[in-house]
């Protein structure tokens, strides 16, 4: 029973370039949450997607898009890396868009140098 | 804006001991809020979780106390063990809300000494 997966594990980037992070949901989930974990805080929500459409967005720029397919899975764009955008990008699956658990993938270390 | 505040942020405790984490919420349409224990490099996992219905809810050594009035909600760890050791996040969401979105506490590192 494969739970949230998400790839790359890890990644190395340099300042000004773009990246792409993926996420497969729990089967039968429909929804996905994407979230920004910087070293010793708390995640922070960038996006939620259900059925193919953004349902919520956090406090972030507009370097940061996501999208989510026809099988549920998700993409995280982020555009002209900086440094600080260095962190663990957690991906949450849950069932419907709202009044469901969050479960989580073990995450995307991006490190931008 | 949404705020959880998590305390202590770091806490140590004889193993046997009771441990205590403490989290207040400022959005009064919170309504769920999940206790997750996350070990050093890997996921994020909900341990326990309660809604604002209740006031209390128990599982084994685990247990979540919740005020509605204060916007206060407390995880209470007994007879700790070593494998306890982890960063705690405390979170807080709207359910039946326009989204799932999470907003979590800043975490408190729990070490549990043998």
């Amino acid at each position: 029973d494969a739970g949230v997966t998400q790839s790359p594990t890890h990644l190395i980037k340099t300042r000004g370039q773009h990246v792409t992070l993926r996420c497969s949901p729990i089967s039968g989930h429909k929804s996905v949450s994407w979230y920004q974990q910087v070293l010793g805080q708390g995640p922070q929500f960038i996006f939620q997607y259900y059925e193919k459409e953004e349902r919520g967005r956090g406090n972030f720029p507009d370097r940061f898009s996501a999208r989510q397919f026809p099988n549920y899975s998700s993409e995280l764009n982020v555009n002209a890396l900086l440094l600080g955008d260095s962190a663990l990008y957690l991906c949450a699956s849950s069932l419907q868009d709202t009044n469901t658990e969050a479960f989580f993938g073990q995450g995307t270390r991006l490190t931008v140098v | 804006g949404e705020n959880v505040e998590q305390h202590p942020s770091t806490l140590s405790v004889q193993e046997g001991d009771s441990a205590v984490i403490k989290c207040t919420y400022s959005d009064s349409a919170s309504n769920y809020f999940p206790w997750y224990k996350q070990e050093l490099g890997k996921r994020p996992q909900l341990i326990i979780d309660i809604r604002s219905n209740v006031g209390e809810k128990k599982d084994q050594r685990i247990a979540v106390t919740l005020n509605k009035t204060a916007k206060h909600f407390s995880l209470h760890i007994t007879e700790t063990q070593p494998e306890d050791s982890a960063v705690y996040f405390c979170a807080a969401s709207t359910f039946g809300g326009a989204t799932n979105k999470l907003i979590f506490g800043t975490g408190t590192l729990l070490a549990v000494q043998p």
